[in-house]
């Protein structure tokens, strides 16, 4: 299957402090990726749809001022939590839709754990 | 309500037993069903994908099944080894403009030896 990669795999910052997590296609290109929460034991929860070339759809609930997403390429796509407290402290995980693929399979990359101190 | 609901929550099975996960689910209208397998601090990473017309679906020591009239789908896990124990998710995708996909709680498994 196709290959998506997130940077950095984990990362621990103090409270205020800005945090930039990559998200990219290896293999192919994605018009369209996501960026999904998950706290421990839970499943993910969708937070955002990031198309590229035009400003992200966030879901209800989501700050967009606070996660910040930018889809400059086809194959990157990037998630800034701005101001960062503990509670933002979660596991980050982002996926990837491939239009080559006859159901538009989406790929997931392997997450970001994120501390907030 | 669109929702994806999967038992158990959790199971504990002895190394080289079989086992069988559960998925209900109410979404509508229905593209298709993936299931999917999630270590533990990783990604989800796809194990199969089912469209409406299909009812079995392998991958090596995987088979799923899929129910479209009573909307239930099952992951049978064949001869379980100690690398199986992870967390498997049922994962509904809506045929909408949107195409959002709804997630299940999950099932923890874990494999002893």
């Amino acid at each position: 299957g196709a290959v998506v990669s997130q940077h950095p795999s984990r990362v621990i910052c103090k409270s205020g402090t800005s945090v930039k997590i990559e998200c990219r296609s290896l293999d192919f290109q994605a018009t369209t990726m996501f960026w999904y929460r998950q706290f421990p034991k839970k499943s993910l929860m969708l937070m955002a749809t990031s198309n590229e070339g035009s400003k992200a759809t966030y879901e209800q609930g989501v700050e967009k001022d606070k996660f910040l997403i930018n889809h400059a390429s086809l194959t990157l796509s990037t998630l800034t939590v701005t101001s960062a407290h503990p509670e933002d402290s979660s596991f980050y995980i982002c996926s990837a839709r491939d239009p080559g693929t006859s159901l538009h399979e989406q790929f997931f990359g392997p997450g970001t754990r994120l501390t907030v101190l | 309500k669109n929702q994806v609901e999967q038992s158990p929550q959790s199971l504990i099975i002895l190394e080289g037993k079989n086992c069988t996960l559960q998925c209900n689910y109410t979404v509508s209208p229905f593209s298709n069903l993936r299931w999917y397998k999630q270590d533990t601090g990783r990604g989800p990473v796809s194990l199969t994908i089912m469209t409406f017309s299909e009812n079995t679906k392998s991958n090596g020591r995987y088979t799923a099944t899929l129910d479209a009239d009573t909307k239930q789908s099952s992951l049978h896990i064949t001869a379980s080894q100690l690398s199986d124990s992870a967390s498997y998710i049922c994962v509904v995708r809506r045929n909408t403009g949107f195409q959002k996909l709804v997630f299940g709680t999950g099932t923890r498994l874990l494999v002893s030896p």
